[in-house]
């Protein structure tokens, strides 16, 4: 079974200064699908950015990129420009699309509270 | 394109009582899951449907059930209802050709249980 570990459970930055959050996972499969998602106070979940395991290339969405590393099954998502709307719940999602055992369900952490602060 | 919806947005029940969950996905999207968001377990997957099939299923009670209709809009049932069985109910829908290979899953805004 896979797992996600978030293993920082809160962090504060500074409005439009740069954060990293963390984020590692434990599978077994080759291909896969890598996700960080942002739930705000309203609990709405809102896609971040995915990566597939089968691109070297670090995915990139205007502010937030990840630093993927394979081997070391680490995912990191780094936020630039901190913004007030920032402030959020973080999560880093799993999910084996192909495969043995092969499951659309997404695997989460256990979420990172971020602050951004004025 | 419209998002993912779901109704009611807030429901308060009795334990005991049985509750229906609604959620329509977005426009095109055939597959709808379904989590479970609680402060202790975190987000827990509860089911998959597909083209009015379940596809997959998370480690819950058969007092957790779902269907999806030919529109492709999902319901989920809880009976019996526990005073743990309050959480966010998190629907997400996304856009499959229903071979192995899934696509990146969006969620509604989700239905606050809570269970008296």
């Amino acid at each position: 079974a896979q797992t996600v570990t978030q293993s920082q459970p809160e962090m504060s930055v500074q409005e439009a200064e740069t954060v990293t959050l963390s984020c590692t996972y434990d599978t077994s499969e080759n291909n896969y699908y890598l996700f960080w998602y942002k739930q705000p106070p309203s609990r709405q979940m809102i896609l971040v950015i995915r990566q597939e395991a089968y691109k070297q290339q670090n995915a990139t969405e205007n502010r937030f990129s990840v630093n993927f590393q394979k081997a070391a099954k680490s995912f990191s998502l780094k936020i630039s420009d901190s913004q007030l709307g920032d402030t959020a719940m973080y999560f880093c999602a799993f999910m084996n699309p192909a495969g043995t055992g092969a499951n659309s369900k997404l695997t989460f952490g256990k979420g990172i509270t971020l602050s951004v602060r004025p | 394109k419209a998002g993912v919806t779901q109704t009611p947005r807030y429901l308060i029940k009795t334990r005991g009582q049985q509750v229906t969950l609604s959620c329509s996905p977005i426009s095109g999207h055939r597959s709808v899951s379904w989590y479970q968001q609680t402060p202790g377990q975190g987000l827990q997957f509860l089911f998959e449907y597909f083209s009015e099939t379940q596809r997959n299923k998370g480690n819950f009670p058969g007092r957790f059930s779902g269907r999806q209709f030919s529109n492709s809009r999902s319901e989920m049932n809880v009976s019996t209802l526990e005073l743990g069985d309050s959480a966010l109910y998190l629907c997400a829908s996304s856009w499959t050709s229903g071979t192995d290979i899934q696509e990146t899953q969006y969620f509604g805004p989700g239905t606050r249980l809570l269970v008296l």
